[in-house]
């Protein structure tokens, strides 16, 4: 079974810079999350989608970043513009939305951004 | 706001002694706890859990123990072998297992534990 894919692996852009990621889940995997992890931090969620709709997106900051998963497989996150302060490693999970109790998520390897 | 901290950055051990990795939250209404590992350029992957119904959970070399009323958990890897070098984050769903799984997970700073041969 294929994992959690993202591109690019490493992104260096410079302040006031577009960038945009990609995320392709574990097929029939129907809840997808983007977190944000800063050097020294643990992985703070970003946005979580269950298929195509959003379940949270309390801590996106949405002036700035957007996510949208169309057709509820792949999703992409954008910022726009950047900051020097979004320098980060980009995670994305999928997990299956077993009905109730848990459901183990399954991390990509992450997209590093370097904002010059 | 931090709510899961894990305070020690790292931690070395010897090759066939124990591991101890600590967590302490400070939200009384998380109930499910959940412990990553992570490898360089690797994205994290699921270790092991506990609800809040029990105080231990054992997996093989791996054992979360539960202290709710100290709201602490802790990791032990027995015996630790140098391939658990890795990150180790201990993580909770906001609103615990009423929520949808996963919800708004918090997660600590994480604890490099490297292990000598």
């Amino acid at each position: 079974e294929a994992g959690v894919a993202q591109s690019p692996r490493y992104k260096i852009i410079e302040k006031r810079q577009s960038v945009a990621f990609w995320c392709n889940p574990i097929s029939g995997h129907a809840t997808l999350y983007w977190y944000q992890q800063i050097l020294g931090q643990g992985p703070k969620l970003l946005i979580q989608f269950q298929n195509n709709g959003v379940v949270d997106d309390s801590q996106l900051p949405k002036d700035r970043f957007s996510a949208e998963r169309l057709k509820g497989v792949d999703s992409t996150l954008k910022i726009q513009p950047a900051k020097l302060e979004d320098s980060a490693v980009y995670l994305c999970a999928s997990s299956l939305d077993r009905a109730g109790g848990t459901d183990t998520q399954y991390f990509g390897p992450g997209t590093r951004l370097t904002v010059l | 706001d931090q709510q899961v901290k894990q305070n020690s950055p790292s931690l070395s051990v010897q090759e066939g002694r124990i591991s101890i990795l600590n967590c302490d939250y400070t939200n009384s209404m998380f109930d499910y706890f959940l412990w990553y590992k992570k490898y360089p350029a690797e994205g994290p992957t699921f270790l092991i859990s506990i609800s809040s119904i029990k105080d231990k959970n054992e997996d093989g070399r791996f054992t979360v123990f539960l202290n709710k009323s100290a709201k602490h958990l802790s990791l032990h890897i027995v015996p630790s072998q140098p391939g658990d070098s890795a990150v180790y984050f201990c993580a909770a769903p906001a609103r615990g297992l009423h929520g949808p799984p996963n919800n708004d997970m918090r997660f600590g700073a994480g604890t490099r534990l490297t292990v000598k041969p």
